[in-house]
């Protein structure tokens, strides 16, 4: 297994525009998460999918953002009307839900809203 | 809510031990990790820790938890140069949601 994969893995758009982002998991993983990283921060936690079910979303999930896992397999996470705040790193990361349930991450989405 | 702090800068010379700090604030966390990101690069995760456990030791690495006073450690024993990245800690919290709580990263530069 090649782990999580990410695309695109550069993203430039123009305020306004919509964006989608896909995340593809550790094949055997039914736990998938993502979180948003913003320069000389650490990563903050989003949404999280127990195979297709969205179980748990952060506040900073506005309405603007919607994500999907619709087979239990890869997700995509959507962003309407962008805004330059939303300018980020967006990251994947899935885990196996055992003792532990190591996140393991994918190499992320930039964003760059202008 | 909880909250995850670590210092944000160490530097140590190349073959020197690096210990990186981290506290927490949840006193119900179960599970606390060590991840590593190199530049414009995902999140590598180094170890994890039980909290039941004082100490963990994988090669080079060691964690120690101190529960009581909500502190880990990571010690990087013989400090190379590609050891150059920041490191994050991160409490599992008591939640089944496997929602991670991040510090906001510890950069370790190493020097030869």
């Amino acid at each position: 297994d090649t782990g999580v994969s990410q695309d695109p893995r550069h993203k430039i758009t123009k305020r306004g525009q919509n964006v989608t982002f896909r995340c593809d998991p550790i094949s055997e993983h039914n736990r998938l998460y993502w979180y948003r990283q913003t320069l000389g921060q650490g990563p903050e936690f989003l949404t999280y999918f127990q195979n297709e079910a969205q179980l748990e979303k952060s506040r900073l999930l506005s309405d603007r953002f919607s994500a999907e896992r619709p087979k239990g397999s890869f997700s995509t996470l959507e962003i309407q009307r962008t805004e330059q705040g939303d300018s980020a790193m967006y990251l994947c990361a899935s885990s196996l839900n055992t003792r532990g349930d190591e996140q393991y991450f994918g190499p992320g989405t930039r964003l760059t809203v202008t | 809510g909880e909250d995850v702090e670590q210092s944000l800068f160490l530097s140590v010379r190349e073959g020197d031990s690096s210990v990186i700090n981290c506290t927490y604030t949840d006193s119900s966390s179960t599970y606390l990790y060590w991840y590593k990101q190199e530049p414009g690069a995902g999140l590598q995760l180094l170890t994890y820790i039980f909290s039941n456990m004082d100490m963990k030791q994988d090669q080079r690495l060691t964690v120690l938890l101190n529960k009581k006073d909500k502190h880990l450690s990571l010690r990087i024993a013989d400090t190379q140069t590609g050891d150059s990245a920041i490191y994050f800690c991160a409490d599992l919290g008591s939640s089944n949601t496997g929602k991670l709580i991040f510090g906001q990263g510890t950069t370790l530069q190493v020097k030869p």
